[in-house]
């Protein structure tokens, strides 16, 4: 069946600081792939999302392409803010209805 | 602030008892999904209904239903409650009857507790 892997966490960066945090999927066809971020004591937002292959979400700073060869979504912020401290889901749909996530990674930006 | 509301906010209760979690989604959204987050199990997709009418279906157990009324608010109610149903309890709402272009807006939660 359909699943999202996410890389563990959590993971601690220094402000201004390089993100990445890996994701990588197994699905059937061409899924939507998804980032959503969940800042403490909220619910989640959708922070980008791609539609097919060789696509680029991008928002707020943070960027991932969605690559067929290598099944993967990899999330990517060329420099971190304390405000980005959360936790990010990794997620694939095929109908829009029923998504997948994975585990979550949880990043604090320290000062 | 999402425009989807959630009451409880906290929810503590037995083993054995049942429980019903509302969720009112945006004004003008048809849908409402709702999902379990766990620690072992993550984020897990439970059902959607799409202006009154179940649309989809994901790892709901048996114990739990759901149901959208006319005015488009949704209940969860979970019953025969296990010590292992213990999770925070999310809804999101979507204008459409689902696409991946129809974003889903997430409520706050409810976090349930089974003592």
């Amino acid at each position: 069946g359909d699943s999202v892997t996410q890389m563990e966490g959590p993971v601690t960066l220094s402000e201004e600081a390089f993100l990445t945090i890996n994701c990588t999927y197994t699905a059937t066809g061409y899924p939507s792939l998804f980032w959503y971020v969940q800042y403490p004591g909220e619910g989640l937002q959708l922070l980008l999302k791609a539609t097919k292959a060789d696509d680029k979400g991008s928002n707020k700073g943070f960027e991932a392409t969605y690559r067929k060869e290598t099944t993967s979504f990899h999330l990517e912020k060329g420099s971190v803010q304390v405000s980005d401290s959360a936790v990010y889901f990794c997620a694939l749909t095929h109908t829009g209805n029923q998504f997948y996530f994975g585990t979550g990674t949880s990043l604090t930006v320290i000062p | 602030d999402s425009g989807v509301t959630q009451t409880p906010k906290h929810l503590i209760t037995a083993t054995g008892q049942r429980v019903t979690l509302r969720c009112s989604p945006r004004s003008g959204d048809l849908s409402v999904y709702w999902y379990q987050q766990s620690l072992d199990q993550g984020l897990q997709f439970l059902i959607q209904y799409y202006n009154g009418e179940e649309r989809a279906k994901g790892n709901i157990l048996e114990r739990f239903s759901a149901q959208q009324f006319p005015d488009l608010h949704s209940e969860l109610n979970l019953s025969s409650l296990e010590l292992g149903d213990s999770a925070l309890y999310f809804c999101a709402s979507s204008v459409g009857s689902g696409s991946y272009i129809d974003e889903q807006f997430f409520g706050p939660g409810t976090r349930l507790t089974v003592l």
